[in-house]
């Protein structure tokens, strides 16, 4: 059974501050990783992807990667109300098999 | 470029009665994931279309069914529907199947049911 565990929060962070998400999975040979963003009453969107170790940063976006450990983490920094979401992490399994999603977390910037 | 287009956007059923979802990929795209939200339940995969044929399935029963079109656009069905069907409909294109995986989903503004 391939899982995607995250917290589901809410994470409350004041605006400006770092908010940090973070995301395990079960499945050591996944490759690939992403983070998508979903505001209440719309669908998922992609803003982030990461396939190897390390971080990648985009913009106030930084995605971390660490499959010894199988831990995604997302980071955001100088936090914004707009912002406020629910974070999904999704992991494509190694045997071409459909991406499995998380939970989500809720992510809660105060002004 | 046009994104992931999905029809209707809100319907609203009857217990019992059938229910026909569309979804049109983005151009050049031939991979349609369906996956059902609900808030207690989240992203739930339905099933995968590539090239026409049902690649992957979850664990959904019979009732749900899918097709895919010569030009990649795909339907997805669910017969004598029940209470428990309510949710988001969501319908996801991707480049490929397997590595094609890699670039990620885009997904459409999905189909709200409500089956009263």
């Amino acid at each position: 059974q391939k899982e995607v565990e995250q917290n589901s929060g809410p994470l409350s962070v004041p605006e400006g501050a770092i908010a940090s998400l973070n995301c395990t999975y079960s499945d050591r040979g996944s490759q690939s990783f992403f983070w998508y963003r979903q505001y209440s009453g719309k669908s998922p969107e992609l803003i982030m992807s990461i396939y190897s170790n390390g971080d990648k940063e985009d913009g106030r976006f930084t995605a971390q990667l660490n499959k010894a450990s199988q831990y995604v983490s997302l980071l955001i920094r100088d936090s914004q109300p707009s912002d406020s979401a629910t974070y999904l992490c999704a992991v494509n399994p190694p045997d071409g098999q459909n991406f499995v999603f998380g939970p989500g977390t809720r992510l809660s910037v105060l002004p | 470029k046009a994104g992931v287009t999905q029809t209707p956007r809100y319907l609203i059923k009857t217990r019992g009665q059938q229910v026909t979802l569309s979804c049109s990929p983005i151009s050049g795209h031939r991979s349609v994931s369906w996956y059902q939200q609900t808030p207690g339940q989240g992203l739930q995969f339905l099933f995968e279309y590539f090239s026409e044929t049902q690649r992957n399935k979850g664990n959904f029963p019979g009732r749900f069914s899918g097709r895919q079109f010569s030009n990649s656009r795909s339907e997805m069905n669910v017969s004598t529907l029940e209470l428990g069907d309510s949710a988001l409909y969501l319908c996801a294109s991707s480049l490929g199947y397997g590595t094609g995986l890699n670039y990620g989903y885009t997904f459409g503004s999905g189909t709200r049911l409500t089956v009263v």
